[in-house]
């Protein structure tokens, strides 16, 4: 099945600062998700990105599926924006039609020091 | 609008119990997943279902059975609880294939 590398695993910030995370995935996909996981446990949908560039305020993300990464941007982080940050990918295979299983990353954890 | 509600949020089994976790979503989506998360690990799909009536398996579905009688509820049973089904169950909804799924809360389960 596909792979799904996510990084940094790590990544602690002070207030202000910018930071860009990595998923790299090994198969074509479509559809790739990136999620924010509180630390209250809650998964909130970020974006919705196969390909392309979307922002949505102080976030934003690229996928470029042909290079099979994405990059999801923080910028000027604050403390609430600490939490586990997944991207989960589906392939994009015709044989795939009818499975919908999401693959997930591992994660990369973002400490955000006031 | 609720979006993708579960029940119960916590629950403690001893080994061998039965339960049954109810996922329910009003934003009349065909498609409902149930995922478990474990400690260091993303997610992983357990069964899902493409529209009323339809079940199908995904990656870890052994020692777990779901049924979608409903469109708005999907539920997960456990049979037999075993320690190694402790873990936090998210349950998720799109609306069609290939869109974007919404999770609900999670489940917090611990098996003994």
């Amino acid at each position: 099945g596909i792979q799904v590398e996510q990084s940094p695993p790590d990544l602690i910030l002070q207030e202000g600062a910018n930071s860009t995370l990595r998923c790299n995935f090994s198969d074509s996909v479509n559809n790739l998700q990136w999620f924010h996981q509180n630390p209250w446990g809650q998964l909130i949908n970020l974006f919705y990105i196969p390909s392309g560039t979307k922002q949505n305020g102080r976030l934003s993300a690229t996928t470029v599926a042909t290079e099979r990464y994405s990059l999801l941007y923080i910028s000027s982080s604050q403390t609430t924006d600490s939490g586990v940050y997944f991207c989960a990918v589906k392939e994009g295979k015709e044989s795939n039609f009818g499975n919908e299983k999401l693959t997930f990353g591992t994660g990369t954890r973002l400490t955000i020091i006031p | 609008n609720a979006g993708v509600t579960q029940t119960p949020k916590f629950r403690v089994l001893k080994t061998g119990q039965s339960m049954t976790l109810l996922c329910a979503q009003d934003m009349n989506h065909e498609y409902m997943y149930w995922y478990r998360q474990d400690p260091g690990m993303g997610l992983r799909l357990i069964h899902y279902s493409v529209g009323e009536g339809t079940t199908a398996k995904g990656e870890v579905p052994d020692g777990y059975n779901v049924s979608r009688l409903k469109k708005q509820n999907f539920l997960l049973g456990l049979e037999s609880a075993a320690p190694s089904q402790t873990s936090v169950y998210f349950c998720a909804s799109s609306r069609t294939r290939g869109e974007t799924q919404y999770f609900g809360p999670g489940t917090r389960l611990l098996v003994l």
